[in-house]
């Protein structure tokens, strides 16, 4: 079965500083899309940043940046410069070649001012 | 465009009731799903569906069902609720051209069973 693991369930950072959140995945597919969302209390899902496996090269968006590393089976996400908007639940998710998309359970980000 | 539109936004059932939780999209995406997220948790992944009349179980499918006679509409029909169905359901719709795949979601229903 697919799975997708966050193993920090919170973090928290300065406002300014770098954070780096973990995401692991396991799939026997060599095709596949890996996303991060961010959950304000709002509870509206936001995409923050998206990697599709055969690009090498990883995905930036602005302040955030992940570390796509496919043998390894892990996606990380870097937020730099953390703003206090920043604070929110991350999602990572993975999108199998069976159009399913698979949701960790999530990191609860603090942005400490 | 009005995107993903969800109804209701707050419902809340007796234990046995039954309700459908309507759900459309506006883009013509083929894509669509349902979630469940119970609090503090991630989403976890009900029901999908790849096209009009084409509908597939995900990771929690059991108490619920769903059927897709267009491509903009998506019900999630629940029948005799239990108090663990209480959660915040998410519907979602997406496409994919040229390996480009984006999702969209809606603003959530959020459910009680008591």
């Amino acid at each position: 079965a697919q799975t997708v693991t966050q193993s920090q369930p919170e973090m928290s950072v300065q406002e300014a500083e770098t954070v780096t959140l973990s995401c692991t995945y396991d799939t026997s597919e060599s095709n596949y899309y890996l996303f991060w969302y961010k959950q304000p209390p709002s509870r509206q899902m936001i995409l923050v940043i998206r990697q599709e496996a055969y690009k090498q090269q990883n995905a930036t968006e602005n302040r955030f940046s992940v570390n796509f590393q496919k043998a390894a089976k892990s996606f990380s996400l870097k937020i730099s410069d953390s703003q206090l908007g920043d604070t929110a639940m991350y999602f990572c998710a993975f999108r199998t070649s069976y159009d399913k998309v698979i949701f960790g359970p999530g990191t609860s980000l603090s942005v400490i001012p | 465009n009005a995107g993903v539109t969800q109804t209701p936004k707050f419902r809340i059932l007796k234990i046995g009731q039954s309700m459908t939780l309507q759900c459309t999209q506006d883009m013509n995406h083929n894509y669509m799903y349902w979630y469940r997220q119970d609090p503090g948790m991630g989403l976890k992944l009900i029901y999908y569906s790849v096209g009009a009349g084409i509908t597939d179980k995900g990771e929690v499918p059991n108490g619920y069902n769903v059927s897709r006679s267009t491509t903009e509409d998506f019900p999630l029909r629940l029948e005799l609720a239990a108090p663990s169905q209480t959660s915040v359901y998410f519907c979602a719709s997406s496409y994919e051209i040229d390996y480009h795949y984006e999702q969209y979601f809606g603003p959530g229903t959020r459910l009680t069973v008591t």
